[in-house]
Order: structure tokens, then C-alpha cells, then sequence
């Protein structure tokens, strides 16, 4: 039941644009994002719940897409305070964001000056 | 300020003993979880409990213990049976907005 992320790693230069994908076999109820810097604890971004819904945090944003399984998140205009890991978890329970979450392997993000 | 709480943020183990890691949050959330960091493995659902006195295992929870006797806490017992304790633990809980984290103890064995 873990979620596939891709790719693996991104490097970037600062500026440049990036996605990242979060593909599930399973039907999905919500997604959620995080970011992990090296070391450190992981840092909420943003739940998204089924119906395609997009939402936005700074120059970050994501989207549900229901019928394929998968979230994206996107990365627009990278500066250098993005680099980090970057996990989805989603949850299957039918009407809840609670309860477990099923973690992806991470992407793991660097951005270059 | 609310948030949870991790200690030690470092832990040595000998062989054949068993260690406690500390989780405490004053989120006031219900839930709360243990997960299991390796390299290149993500993050890894060892136990979760969604309410006082009552708790689930996860996907690899063999060798450990856990207890949540009280809302705000929820230790993590590392036993002599897990054979690779060796890595990074994190605390959280969670509401319907999301998960917090605590920030991590590193266990390694000695």
C-alpha cells in the first residue's frame, strides 16, 4: 500500500521548476506532502483531499487527480531553501484524514545557486 | 508553544538491551504514531494509537513495545529482540489537518 513517488532525486538550479509525482494501486482518500531537511523532523505542507482539488503554499502547489491515483506536487521557481526530501502519505480510509498514513520512499530535491 | 517532544535526540544501546524513547505532545491530538527512518526507506509505521489505552501494530513492529497511558504520551520501547535497531525514530500526531513531528531520536547500537 505504499505510495510510488517520482523521480527519486531532482537537482535543480535555482529558479527552475520542478514536479513530483505520488502514485498509488489503491484507491485514495487524501494525500499529504512533506518536506524533511537532513537531520531533521518532517514538515507538513499540504493535505489534499479527493476531487481534484489543487492547493498552494508559497510558490509550491499540488493536485489530486482521483481517477489516475496520484498527487502532484509542484515546485514553481526554486530557491535554495527547498532542498530536502519530500514525502507524500496517503490515506485510504473512506471520509477521514485521520489514521494511518502510507508513506512514499521520498524524493529527495537539490537546488543549486 | 505546542508541539511534541523527543528524548534523548541521541541514544546509545548494548547489545541485548532494551531502551525507552520518550514521546511527549501537548497538541492536544488523539492520535499518535512511531515511525522508523533507514536510508532510502522512507519512513516506516513501527506502532500507532488513535486513543488513550489502545494502540495498533504497524508494518514492522516486531521487537518493539509501546504503552499510551496518557493522551500527551506515547513510548517507544526498543527491546533486545529487534535485531537492527540502528537508525532514526520519529514521534507524531495528528489531527484532520495533518501530522506533526517530533524532531527524532537517533538509536544506535553499540
Amino acid at each position: 500500500q505504499q505510495p510510488v513517488q517520482s523521480p527519486q532525486a531532482v537537482i535543480l538550479r535555482e529558479g527552475e521548476d520542478a514536479v513530483i509525482n505520488c502514485s498509488s494501486s489503491k484507491a485514495l482518500y487524501s494525500v499529504h506532502w512533506y518536506r524533511q531537511k537532513h537531520g531533521e523532523a518532517p514538515v507538513f505542507l499540504m493535505i489534499l483531499l479527493k476531487g481534484g482539488e489543487q492547493k498552494g503554499h508559497e510558490k509550491i502547489s499540488a493536485s489530486f487527480n482521483e481517477k489516475k491515483q496520484q498527487s502532484s506536487l509542484y515546485l514553481t521557481a526554486s530557491q535554495l531553501s527547498y532542498s530536502g526530501t519530500y514525502f507524500c502519505g496517503a490515506t485510504a480510509d473512506r471520509g477521514s484524514t485521520l489514521g494511518r498514513l502510507y508513506f512514499g520512499r521520498g524524493t529527495q530535491l537539490t537546488v543549486w545557486p | 508553544d505546542g508541539g511534541i517532544t523527543q528524548s534523548p535526540k541521541y541514544l546509545f544501546r548494548k547489545e541485548g538491551q532494551n531502551v525507552t524513547l520518550s514521546c511527549e505532545q501537548n497538541l492536544n491530538h488523539d492520535a499518535m504514531y512511531w515511525y522508523r527512518q533507514d536510508p532510502g526507506q522512507g519512513l516506516r509505521l513501527i506502532y500507532y494509537s488513535q486513543i488513550v489505552n489502545d494502540f495498533q501494530k504497524g508494518d514492522i513492529a516486531e521487537g518493539y513495545s509501546v504503552s499510551r497511558e496518557k493522551k500527551e504520551s506515547f513510548p517507544l520501547t526498543v527491546t533486545s529482540a529487534q535485531k537492527n535497531p540502528t537508525a532514526f525514530y520519529l514521534c507524531a500526531s495528528s489531527n484532520s489537518y495533518g501530522y506533526t513531528f517530533g524532531s527524532g531520536t537517533r538509536l544506535t547500537v553499540v
